[in-house]
């Protein structure tokens, strides 16, 4: 067990609707990235927080944004959903300079 | 751009054997590798890890080696049991980007009883 929970763990969408994935932690870990992961690839890194603050950002566009709360659980928010976005997203938290560990994600279908 | 592959994307051992999972980086500038395993429907698994300082680390039935000369990562397996049959990633953080690791495609390894 990573103490990562995710919800919901699986969602079915049409295209151009709004989504919001949502992540906790155990506590301590300041933490948290989000990622994309499609059938059969490695996951993307989609952006990280650090301390409710953006910190880095992979190739994806504004579309995709995220938060995170003061008791570090987060939120990913996807809106305009194209087919293309249908993956399993995956958080993952931890402490600064300190391996990440993941959750086991939502499996998000875009139709 | 930068890139984490994987030498073979399959891999099939006898249980009991040792298995060893290859991994090629191209960016010089990541100081910090993590090998993950991921089993079907859950998420990515924390093996090991090592800095860039270290050419070599030791875990339980598990170890890492670097060569940052060819820009190498290798996971070895010892006494490989059918429960480590699943997807092995390597992972690479590029210094000063914000924690963002960078995956290859995978690795899946296969134990034959």
């Amino acid at each position: 067990e990573t103490g990562v929970t995710q919800s919901p763990t699986h969602l079915i969408k049409t295209r151009g609707q709004q989504v919001t994935l949502r992540c906790s932690s155990q506590s301590g870990h300041n933490t948290v990235s989000w990622y994309q992961q499609a059938l059969g690839q490695g996951p993307q890194f989609i952006f990280q927080y650090y301390r409710e603050e953006e910190n880095g950002r992979g190739n994806f566009p504004p579309r995709f944004s995220g938060l995170q709360f003061p008791n570090y659980s987060s939120e990913l928010n996807v809106n305009a959903l194209e087919l293309d976005d249908s993956a399993l997203y995956l958080c993952a938290t931890g402490q600064h300079n300190s391996p990440l560990h993941f959750g086991n994600g939502t499996r998000l279908t875009v139709t | 751009g930068e890139s984490v592959g994987l030498h073979l994307p399959t891999l099939s051992v006898q249980e009991g054997d040792n298995s060893i999972i290859n991994c090629a980086y191209s960016n010089s500038a990541s100081d910090y590798f993590i090998w993950y395993k991921q089993e079907s429907g859950k998420g990515p698994q924390f093996i090991i890890d090592i800095r860039s300082n270290m050419d070599k680390r030791q875990g339980q039935r598990v170890t890492v080696l670097l060569n940052k000369t060819v820009k190498h990562l290798s996971l070895q397996i010892a006494a490989t049991q059918p429960g480590d049959s699943a997807v092995y990633f390597c992972a690479e953080t590029p210094y000063n980007q914000g924690g963002k690791l960078i995956f290859g495609q995978g690795t899946e390894l296969s134990v034959k009883p």
